[in-house]
Protein backbone atom coordinates (compact mmCIF):
# COMPACT_ATOMS: atom_id res chain seq x y z
CA UNK A 1 0.00 0.00 0.00
CA UNK A 2 1.36 3.10 -0.96
CA UNK A 3 2.14 5.75 1.89
CA UNK A 4 1.26 9.41 2.00
CA UNK A 5 2.96 11.46 -0.81
CA UNK A 6 3.74 15.45 -0.80
CA UNK A 7 4.76 17.16 -3.77
CA UNK A 8 7.07 19.03 -4.49
CA UNK A 9 9.64 17.96 -1.44
CA UNK A 10 11.46 21.57 -1.86
CA UNK A 11 10.93 24.93 -3.07
CA UNK A 12 12.43 28.27 -2.88
CA UNK A 13 10.47 31.33 -3.30
CA UNK A 14 10.50 34.90 -3.17
CA UNK A 15 8.84 37.00 -0.30
CA UNK A 16 5.67 38.09 -1.76
CA UNK A 17 4.78 35.05 -3.89
CA UNK A 18 2.58 32.43 -3.60
CA UNK A 19 2.82 28.47 -3.16
CA UNK A 20 1.30 25.43 -3.63
CA UNK A 21 1.61 22.42 -2.04
CA UNK A 22 0.09 18.90 -2.98
CA UNK A 23 -0.48 16.19 -0.78
CA UNK A 24 -1.94 12.79 -1.71
CA UNK A 25 -3.22 10.21 1.59
CA UNK A 26 -2.92 6.81 1.66
CA UNK A 27 -5.85 5.46 -0.70
CA UNK A 28 -9.00 4.61 1.12
CA UNK A 29 -7.77 7.70 3.81
CA UNK A 30 -10.93 10.60 3.79
CA UNK A 31 -8.98 12.72 6.25
CA UNK A 32 -5.87 15.08 5.70
CA UNK A 33 -4.45 17.59 7.63
CA UNK A 34 -1.39 19.79 7.67
CA UNK A 35 0.97 20.87 9.86
CA UNK A 36 4.30 23.30 10.20
CA UNK A 37 6.95 22.46 11.47
CA UNK A 38 9.92 24.92 12.74
CA UNK A 39 12.60 25.53 14.76
CA UNK A 40 10.85 27.83 17.26
CA UNK A 41 7.63 26.84 17.11
CA UNK A 42 7.72 22.97 16.54
CA UNK A 43 5.02 21.79 15.09
CA UNK A 44 1.57 23.48 14.60
CA UNK A 45 -2.02 22.31 13.39
CA UNK A 46 -2.97 24.14 10.49
CA UNK A 47 -6.28 22.68 9.36
CA UNK A 48 -7.77 19.68 8.11
CA UNK A 49 -9.83 18.44 5.66
CA UNK A 50 -12.56 15.65 5.18
CA UNK A 51 -14.35 14.83 2.32
CA UNK A 52 -13.68 17.68 0.62
CA UNK A 53 -14.85 20.00 3.72
CA UNK A 54 -12.46 21.83 6.09
CA UNK A 55 -13.50 20.33 9.41
CA UNK A 56 -10.99 22.28 11.69
CA UNK A 57 -8.48 25.05 11.79
CA UNK A 58 -5.62 26.34 13.46
CA UNK A 59 -4.33 29.57 14.44
CA UNK A 60 -2.92 30.72 10.96
CA UNK A 61 -4.04 33.74 9.03
CA UNK A 62 -6.23 33.65 6.02
CA UNK A 63 -3.05 33.98 3.65
CA UNK A 64 -2.64 29.49 4.34
CA UNK A 65 -5.69 27.96 2.77
CA UNK A 66 -6.45 24.95 1.64
CA UNK A 67 -8.59 22.23 0.24
CA UNK A 68 -9.14 18.68 -0.87
CA UNK A 69 -10.62 16.92 -4.21
CA UNK A 70 -13.31 14.14 -4.65
CA UNK A 71 -9.99 11.39 -4.78
CA UNK A 72 -8.78 12.89 -1.23
CA UNK A 73 -5.75 14.32 -2.87
CA UNK A 74 -5.34 17.99 -0.78
CA UNK A 75 -3.68 21.13 -1.69
CA UNK A 76 -2.51 23.79 0.59
CA UNK A 77 -1.71 27.01 -0.50
CA UNK A 78 0.43 30.42 1.00
CA UNK A 79 -0.23 33.67 -0.33
CA UNK A 80 2.57 36.61 0.14
CA UNK A 81 5.19 34.57 1.49
CA UNK A 82 6.88 35.73 4.61
CA UNK A 83 10.07 35.32 5.36
CA UNK A 84 8.79 33.01 8.44
CA UNK A 85 6.79 30.79 6.46
CA UNK A 86 9.90 29.14 5.72
CA UNK A 87 9.37 25.62 7.45
CA UNK A 88 8.87 21.97 6.99
CA UNK A 89 5.37 21.43 5.67
CA UNK A 90 3.76 18.09 6.31
CA UNK A 91 0.76 16.52 5.60
CA UNK A 92 -0.80 13.84 7.69
CA UNK A 93 -3.65 11.01 6.91
CA UNK A 94 -5.86 9.08 8.51
CA UNK A 95 -9.62 6.86 7.92
CA UNK A 96 -10.86 10.08 9.36
CA UNK A 97 -13.80 8.61 11.07
CA UNK A 98 -12.42 6.19 14.14
CA UNK A 99 -8.66 7.68 14.41
CA UNK A 100 -6.04 5.45 15.90
CA UNK A 101 -3.41 6.56 13.34
CA UNK A 102 -2.11 9.24 10.91
CA UNK A 103 0.47 8.35 8.91
CA UNK A 104 2.69 11.14 7.48
CA UNK A 105 4.29 12.13 4.19
CA UNK A 106 7.94 13.17 4.09
CA UNK A 107 6.78 17.11 3.54
CA UNK A 108 7.94 20.19 1.60
CA UNK A 109 10.76 22.00 2.90
CA UNK A 110 9.77 25.35 2.02
CA UNK A 111 12.33 28.61 1.97
CA UNK A 112 11.19 31.85 1.47
CA UNK A 113 13.91 34.78 -0.05
CA UNK B 1 -0.50 26.28 29.26
CA UNK B 2 1.51 23.62 26.83
CA UNK B 3 -0.63 20.37 26.32
CA UNK B 4 1.88 17.79 25.45
CA UNK B 5 5.50 18.01 27.86
CA UNK B 6 8.72 17.15 26.93
CA UNK B 7 11.23 18.57 28.94
CA UNK B 8 14.00 16.14 28.75
CA UNK B 9 17.21 17.12 26.90
CA UNK B 10 19.46 15.13 24.35
CA UNK B 11 18.80 11.72 25.63
CA UNK B 12 21.63 9.26 25.12
CA UNK B 13 20.97 5.33 25.05
CA UNK B 14 24.00 2.57 24.62
CA UNK B 15 22.90 -0.05 21.81
CA UNK B 16 21.09 -3.13 23.00
CA UNK B 17 19.87 -1.19 26.07
CA UNK B 18 16.50 0.13 26.98
CA UNK B 19 15.07 3.99 27.18
CA UNK B 20 12.30 5.73 28.41
CA UNK B 21 11.42 8.98 26.63
CA UNK B 22 8.68 11.14 28.86
CA UNK B 23 5.75 12.61 27.87
CA UNK B 24 3.32 14.76 30.49
CA UNK B 25 0.28 16.10 29.30
CA UNK B 26 -2.74 18.39 30.30
CA UNK B 27 -6.76 18.00 29.39
CA UNK B 28 -9.55 17.89 30.85
CA UNK B 29 -11.61 16.22 28.43
CA UNK B 30 -12.42 12.82 29.80
CA UNK B 31 -11.45 10.95 26.03
CA UNK B 32 -8.00 11.46 24.23
CA UNK B 33 -5.78 9.98 22.37
CA UNK B 34 -1.61 9.65 22.93
CA UNK B 35 0.55 9.43 20.16
CA UNK B 36 4.28 9.17 19.82
CA UNK B 37 6.44 10.00 16.29
CA UNK B 38 9.58 8.90 15.73
CA UNK B 39 11.21 11.81 13.07
CA UNK B 40 14.68 11.25 11.50
CA UNK B 41 16.77 13.96 10.03
CA UNK B 42 15.16 12.79 6.43
CA UNK B 43 12.18 14.40 8.46
CA UNK B 44 9.06 12.01 7.39
CA UNK B 45 7.16 11.41 10.85
CA UNK B 46 6.98 7.72 11.36
CA UNK B 47 3.85 6.81 13.40
CA UNK B 48 4.66 4.62 16.44
CA UNK B 49 2.28 3.81 19.07
CA UNK B 50 -1.22 5.17 20.19
CA UNK B 51 -2.60 5.18 23.35
CA UNK B 52 -6.42 5.76 23.82
CA UNK B 53 -7.70 7.33 27.09
CA UNK B 54 -10.09 4.21 28.11
CA UNK B 55 -7.07 1.78 27.09
CA UNK B 56 -7.18 -0.64 29.98
CA UNK B 57 -3.70 -2.03 28.89
CA UNK B 58 -0.56 -0.42 28.10
CA UNK B 59 0.07 -0.67 24.24
CA UNK B 60 2.57 -2.32 22.62
CA UNK B 61 4.19 -2.41 19.25
CA UNK B 62 7.06 -4.88 18.70
CA UNK B 63 10.28 -2.50 20.34
CA UNK B 64 8.25 0.10 21.84
CA UNK B 65 5.65 0.18 24.06
CA UNK B 66 3.79 2.67 26.37
CA UNK B 67 3.67 3.51 29.81
CA UNK B 68 0.20 5.03 30.49
CA UNK B 69 -0.16 6.35 33.74
CA UNK B 70 -3.83 8.53 33.47
CA UNK B 71 -4.12 9.51 37.38
CA UNK B 72 -0.34 11.04 36.84
CA UNK B 73 -1.28 12.54 32.89
CA UNK B 74 1.66 11.03 31.34
CA UNK B 75 2.52 8.42 29.05
CA UNK B 76 6.19 7.51 28.62
CA UNK B 77 7.29 6.22 25.47
CA UNK B 78 9.90 2.87 26.41
CA UNK B 79 12.21 1.51 23.42
CA UNK B 80 13.60 -1.95 24.56
CA UNK B 81 17.03 -3.25 22.88
CA UNK B 82 17.98 0.10 21.62
CA UNK B 83 19.29 -0.14 17.79
CA UNK B 84 21.34 2.57 15.82
CA UNK B 85 18.65 3.31 13.77
CA UNK B 86 16.50 4.56 16.43
CA UNK B 87 18.66 7.80 16.73
CA UNK B 88 16.22 10.79 15.92
CA UNK B 89 13.68 13.09 17.26
CA UNK B 90 10.77 11.90 19.07
CA UNK B 91 7.40 13.72 19.74
CA UNK B 92 4.68 13.05 21.98
CA UNK B 93 1.36 13.91 20.33
CA UNK B 94 -2.74 14.36 21.86
CA UNK B 95 -5.82 14.05 20.18
CA UNK B 96 -8.49 15.41 22.39
CA UNK B 97 -12.10 14.05 21.68
CA UNK B 98 -13.71 10.71 21.58
CA UNK B 99 -12.18 7.97 18.54
CA UNK B 100 -15.43 9.49 15.87
CA UNK B 101 -15.83 12.68 16.65
CA UNK B 102 -14.72 14.60 13.81
CA UNK B 103 -10.94 15.66 14.93
CA UNK B 104 -7.78 14.70 14.00
CA UNK B 105 -5.96 17.89 14.96
CA UNK B 106 -2.99 16.31 17.05
CA UNK B 107 -1.52 19.04 19.79
CA UNK B 108 2.54 17.77 19.61
CA UNK B 109 5.49 18.53 22.59
CA UNK B 110 8.60 20.13 21.83
CA UNK B 111 10.10 16.76 20.83
CA UNK B 112 13.03 14.84 22.02
CA UNK B 113 16.83 13.84 20.58
CA UNK B 114 17.87 10.29 21.09
CA UNK B 115 21.19 9.40 20.36
CA UNK B 116 22.07 5.73 20.09
CA UNK B 117 25.84 4.86 20.73
CA UNK B 118 27.60 2.07 19.38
Amino acid sequence: KAGVTQTPRYLIKTRGQQVTLSCSPISGHRSVSWYQQTPGQGLQFLFEYFSETQRNKGNFPGRFSGRQFSNSRSEMNVSTLELGDSALYLCASSLGRVIYEQYFGPGTRLTVT
Amino acid sequence: AQKITQTQPGMFVQEKEAVTLDCTYDTSDPSYGLFWYKQPSSGEMIFLIYQGSYDQQNATEGRYSLNFQKARKSANLVISASQLGDSAMYFCAMREGATGEANSKLTFGKGITLSVRP
